[in-house]
């Protein structure tokens, strides 16, 4: 079975760093591109970024370019995405999800960005 | 980057009945490789979304076939032939054409009347 299980969300202050992990399982993962998606509180899907299966092409939505850092380790079967200089506007359910096509999604995990 | 405008933004169902959401794109989803990438999502309440429908019209695997998907160009639809009530939730659209920026459909919420 396919899974995807996201963890690192949490509290953080404006201006602070996090970084969301995602640990797939139940296929090869090295052979998909893979993506992170966002749901803002009550609103709707927002695609965040993507990398391509060897981390050679990495693509993101202009309101995180320069702060955002999608990455993996395909030894761990692990993505990955580095939140720097975090803005009350991050808040938001972060999903992994697999493919540029989104299939399947993890739960996903909750970022607050708030003093 | 590529709007997609979905309507209605919600839509009222009696169970058993059809239901029907549009999904326009601000230009063609038609691919240099002649492939038209639109995939539909559904999202229960309190859980992660799930793909429904990928490349306009392909039923991911365990989905019901009273979801069907149809359109070209700019231009697409699902349909519920038959609403039961575990297809409560909220319906995006997605373009995977012109990216980056992959981009979503507002949603729309269905509810049992």
């Amino acid at each position: 079975e396919v899974q995807l299980v996201e963890s690192g969300g949490g509290l953080v202050q404006p201006g602070g760093s996090l970084r969301l992990s995602c640990a797939a399982s139940g296929f090869t993962f090295s052979s998909y591109w893979m993506s992170w998606v966002r749901q803002a509180p009550g609103k709707g899907l927002e695609w965040v970024a993507n990398i391509k299966q060897d981390g050679s092409e990495k693509y993101y939505v202009d309101s995180v370019k320069g702060r955002f850092t999608i990455s993996r380790d395909n030894a761990k079967n692990s993505l990955y995405l580095q939140m720097n200089s975090l803005r009350a506007e991050d808040t938001a359910v972060y999903y992994c999800a697999r493919d540029y096509e989104l299939d399947p999604w993890g739960q996903g995990t909750l970022v607050t960005v708030s003093s | 980057d590529v709007v997609m405008t979905q309507s209605p933004l919600s839509l009222p169902v009696t169970l058993g009945q059809p239901a029907s959401i549009s999904c326009r794109s601000s230009q063609s989803l038609v691919y240099s490789d002649g492939n038209t990438y639109l995939n539909w999502f559904q999202q229960r309440p309190g859980q992660s979304p799930r793909r429904l429908i990928y490349k306009v019209s392909n039923r991911d695997s365990g989905v019901p076939d009273r979801f069907s998907g149809s359109g070209s160009g700019t231009d697409f639809t699902l349909k519920i032939s038959r609403v039961e009530a575990e297809d409560v939730g909220v319906y995006y659209c997605m373009q995977g054409t012109h990216w980056p920026p992959v981009t979503f459909g507002q949603g729309t919420k269905v509810e049992i009347k």
